[in-house]
């Protein structure tokens, strides 16, 4: 089935350590996102790519990088300059400008400890 | 730029009730609008949306949702809640035509709890 795969489920990080979160979809989909949600205040966005080898920031982008190196994967790292990354991170993908529905991922949990 | 605002944070509702979620929104041209669900420590999925037409949208599990102009809502139901409907349920809004991909804005959130 086709479908996004977003890895580690959970993930523990001490302070001042950067971590990389998997992001991989097989839906043949030009469009990639990573969202942040934190109770309360819905999704905002961190990045997004529309193609391979582009990708812009989003709403929050501080603290945050990512790559698009592959149509298939997007992977984002949390660096150590995010002053509060504990929260879930959803990954998300549409098929193209012409499309207007956002296919999610189960998400990732990163906690700081 | 578009904006959506979600009515309640927290609707509780008796199984077997009615089950309304209220969501407003803001766009400079007519827009498409989602509901998207989401249960404990899942992603977000599709309940229904409106695009252009019938302005009555019927999505999966028995919700439907009204997009009504004059009112900037689009609001989602369902005539009887079971407990599997508790969860928490998120209103987008994009503005087609854009050439910009990143467009969809999402609202904060509705958690549903269903008494029994």
């Amino acid at each position: 089935d086709g479908g996004i795969t977003q890895s580690p489920k959970y993930l523990f990080r001490k302070e001042g350590q950067n971590v990389t979160l998997s992001c991989e979809q097989n839906l043949n989909h030009d469009a990639m996102y990573w969202y942040r949600q934190d109770p309360g205040q819905g999704l905002r966005l961190i990045y997004y790519s529309q193609i391979v080898n582009d990708f812009q920031k989003g709403d929050i982008a501080e603290g945050y990088s990512v790559s698009r190196e592959k149509k298939e994967s997007f992977p984002l790292t949390v660096t150590s300059a995010q002053k509060n990354p504990t929260a879930f991170y959803l990954c998300a993908s549409k098929a193209g400008s012409g499309a207007n529905v956002l296919t999610f991922g189960a998400g990732s949990r990163l906690t700081v400890l | 730029a578009q904006s959506v605002t979600q009515l309640g944070s927290h609707v509780s509702v008796s199984e077997g009730a009615l089950v309304l979620l209220r969501c407003n929104y803001s766009s400079s041209v007519p827009p498409y609008l989602f509901w998207y669900v989401q249960y404990p420590n899942q992603g977000l999925q599709l309940l229904l949306k409106y695009t252009t037409g019938a302005t009555l949208v019927k999505g999966i599990n028995g919700f439907e949702a009204e997009f009504k102009k004059s009112e900037t809502s689009f609001h989602l139901t369902k005539p009887s809640a079971h407990m599997s409907d508790a969860a928490e349920y998120f209103c987008a809004v994009s503005e087609p035509g854009r050439y910009n991909n990143n467009d969809m804005r999402f609202g904060a959130g509705t958690r549903l709890t269903v008494k029994p």
